[in-house]
């Protein structure tokens, strides 16, 4: 089976940087994803990483070590649009299926 | 046009009735799934799909059945609802998962069992 773990709350001010760390036991593995959910939303996928290192889209990048078992989500630039949960995920059997870490409530404060 | 559609968006039902959920998307995308969201428990799979006919269990699957009769449609029916039922349902949609494309999610259902 599978098993995420992320901090559960973090908070930061307008513009600054933000490093969100997802640690996982894994069985197999095939890719970590990265998604956002505002309050009363639906999550929206943001990232993934299949191999290591890091990828950068805009203002947010994500990290994947896999020899660590650990990954990031780096926003940076902060915004207030940018409160919401994030969650990392990891594919599961054979890369079907992915299960979802308990998530991250970030906070940015003006 | 959404891609993706859930109905209802909001449920109430009483204990030991049946409910279906729909799920409907216009992308021909071969993988559909079903996740339930409760507080402190992220996003749990319930049942997904691989393709007309083809379902697999997920974690949580215990009281939930699926089917999926073409590629558009795929239905969540709870057989006799519990209170522990109670979640927002969430419906994904992928062509494939392990692309950098990721899930499409619907807007979700909100069920409540009294």
């Amino acid at each position: 089976g599978q098993s995420l773990e992320q901090p559960s709350e973090v908070t930061a001010v307008e513009g600054a940087i933000v490093q969100i760390n997802c640690t996982y036991q894994t069985s197999g593995f095939y890719g970590l994803s990265w998604y956002q959910q505002h309050d009363g939303g639906a999550p929206t996928f943001l990232s993934y990483n299949a191999l290591d290192g890091l990828e950068e889209t805009g203002r947010f990048s994500s990290f994947l070590s896999r020899s660590d078992s650990y990954g990031y989500l780096l926003l940076q630039e902060l915004q207030m649009k940018d409160s919401a949960s994030y969650f990392c995920a990891v594919a599961d059997n054979y890369g079907q299926n992915f299960v979802f870490g308990p998530g991250t409530r970030l906070s940015v404060l003006p | 046009d959404a891609g993706i559609t859930q109905s209802p968006r909001h449920k109430v039902t009483e204990t030991g009735t049946p409910v279906t959920l729909r799920c409907h998307q216009t992308e021909n995308h071969r993988y559909m799934y079903w996740y339930r969201q409760d507080p402190g428990h992220g996003l749990r799979l319930i049942h997904y799909s691989y393709g007309v006919k083809d379902t697999d269990k997920g974690e949580v699957s215990d009281g939930y059945s699926v089917s999926r009769s073409k590629t558009e449609d795929f239905l969540l029916t709870l057989e006799s609802a519990t209170s522990s039922q109670t979640s927002v349902y969430f419906c994904a949609i992928s062509d494939h998962p392990s692309d950098n494309y990721g899930y499409t999610f619907g807007s979700g259902t909100r069920l409540t069992v009294v």
